[in-house]
């Protein structure tokens, strides 16, 4: 079963860090570009950034939001995407979706997570 | 970055109706677009990419169509589980964006 998981949320202070893991399993992780969603509570869909694969040399995009103090990266021995949050502020607070894209190009995301809760907050 | 609006914002819809929701870019996306679903405390499922290709596992009572700017989604027999919240997406270029949702209910 093609499965994605997410951990790593939680409570954290305006300006502090986190770190996000997605863990992938039942297809082969390293074909795949992997994205970020976020869902602000009772708001719609926001696309963080994406993580190219090795054969696009790891490169990554980033919504303006949120360049410059999250970064995106991947294990591929471990099947695993991460997303390190740095510099939070309120207005992050979300449920955060790993999600894979289409191995066809440019690709849409056709799995999704099942989601963790980031909450920032003093 | 391309601005997409979603519309109407709401929706409520009888059993059995065709039902559309458009989606406008604010720029040619060509048919770089996908529709997505999202119940209440779960995850966005995808239902179309490429703007008209259903994806897998997906009812063939949803249908997308369109090209450039202006996108339609289709549920042309309504049924109770189509109760959710549909989101158009572009992803065409960085960053990529989405409508602001349609919610649908069920009358």
């Amino acid at each position: 079963e093609v499965q994605l998981v997410e951990s790593g949320g939680g409570l954290v202070q305006p300006g502090g860090s986190l770190r996000l893991s997605c863990a992938a399993s039942g297809f082969t992780f390293s074909d795949h570009y992997m994205d970020w969603v976020r869902q602000a509570p009772g708001k719609g869909l926001e696309w963080v950034g994406r993580g190219r694969n090795k054969a696009n040399g790891y490169t990554t995009e980033y919504a303006a939001s949120v360049k410059g103090r999250f970064t995106i990266s991947r294990d591929d021995s471990k099947n695993s995407v991460y997303l390190q949050m740095n510099s939070l502020k309120t207005e992050d607070t979300a449920v955060y979706y790993c999600t894979r894209a289409q191995s066809t190009m440019p690709p849409a995301s056709d799995i999704w997570g099942h989601g963790t809760t980031v909450t920032v907050s003093s | 970055d391309i601005q997409m609006t979603q519309s109407p914002s709401t929706l409520s819809s009888s059993v059995g109706d065709r039902v559309t929701i458009t989606c406008r870019a604010s720029q040619s996306i060509d048919s770089w677009l996908a529709w997505y679903q999202q119940k209440p405390g779960k995850a966005p499922k995808l239902l179309i990419y490429k703007a008209s290709s259903l994806e897998s596992g997906v009812p063939s009572r949803f249908s997308g169509s369109g090209s450039g700017t202006e996108f339609t989604l289709t549920i042309s027999s309504l049924q109770p589980d189509d109760s959710a919240t549909y989101y158009c997406q572009q992803y065409k270029s960085y960053s990529l964006t989405f409508g602001q949702g349609t919610k649908l209910e069920i009358k």
